[in-house]
């Protein structure tokens, strides 16, 4: 089992539309998640850390369950803009990142 | 936001031929920085990791003699891919941490050899 899996996608939604990720990880020692947003041929951008009672930012929602070993990432009223590759990343303590494959993700007009 | 750059943004040279790729944390003071490769359509895979002042960490696989790293300051690492083959063209970013735990990533540069 790979250690961070993610569905490659890609998703296709319109417009305002809400689209949901999942990632899951198999360290049950993990205690760091982040969702990372990369564009086409750039470096990745951190979007937002994932905490364990879950967090909001604006149109972005993150979520973790422990004990199904997954994290989330809802993205509400979708933009044209959102149109990326959206990495999960995980650690273990103050150690280095375990990046997933990535969902790609188009928002079409 | 903490500032990651890298330089040069692309590279192409012939077989055979060494590159130096640096990476400079140009607001923040970095002790750990590390660097990635990206294939197309591939994550992110960790190469190594490159302490200030000591030896760099290698992941299984990658052949320390052939990327050479050296984090002469708390600002500056760099990557040396020695005696290139087309099978070393790729996509390489670093990334630096500051204090906290998140890390910063530079712009990349793209290896193309010919």
């Amino acid at each position: 089992r790979k250690e961070v899996e993610q569905d490659p996608g890609p998703f296709n939604v319109p417009e305002g539309a809400t689209v949901a990720f999942n990632c899951t990880y198999s360290n049950s020692a993990s205690q760091s998640f982040f969702w990372y947003r990369q564009d086409c041929r750039k470096e990745p951008k951190l979007l937002m850390s994932v905490y364990s009672s879950g967090n909001e930012d604006g149109r972005f929602t993150a979520q973790l369950n422990r004990a199904s070993q997954y994290i989330s990432l809802l993205i509400r009223d979708s933009k044209l803009s959102d149109s990326a590759t959206y990495l999960c990343a995980v650690s273990s303590g103050y150690s280095t990142l375990t990046f997933g494959k990535g969902t790609m993700l188009l928002v079409s007009p | 936001g903490a500032v990651v750059s890298q330089h040069p943004s692309w590279v192409i040279c012939k077989s055979g031929t060494s590159v130096k790729i640096e990476c400079r944390s140009l607001d923040f003071q970095a002790t750990t920085m590390f660097w990635y490769r990206q294939f197309p359509k591939q994550s992110l895979m960790l190469m190594a990791t490159s302490n200030e002042g000591s030896k760099a960490t290698y992941e299984q696989g990658v052949e320390k003699d052939k990327f050479l790293i050296n984090h002469a300051s708390l600002t500056l690492s760099t990557l040396t891919v020695t005696s290139a083959h087309p099978e070393d063209s790729s996509f390489y970013i670093c990334s630096a941490r500051p204090s906290s735990e998140t890390q910063y990533f530079g712009p990349g540069t793209r290896l193309l050899v010919l």
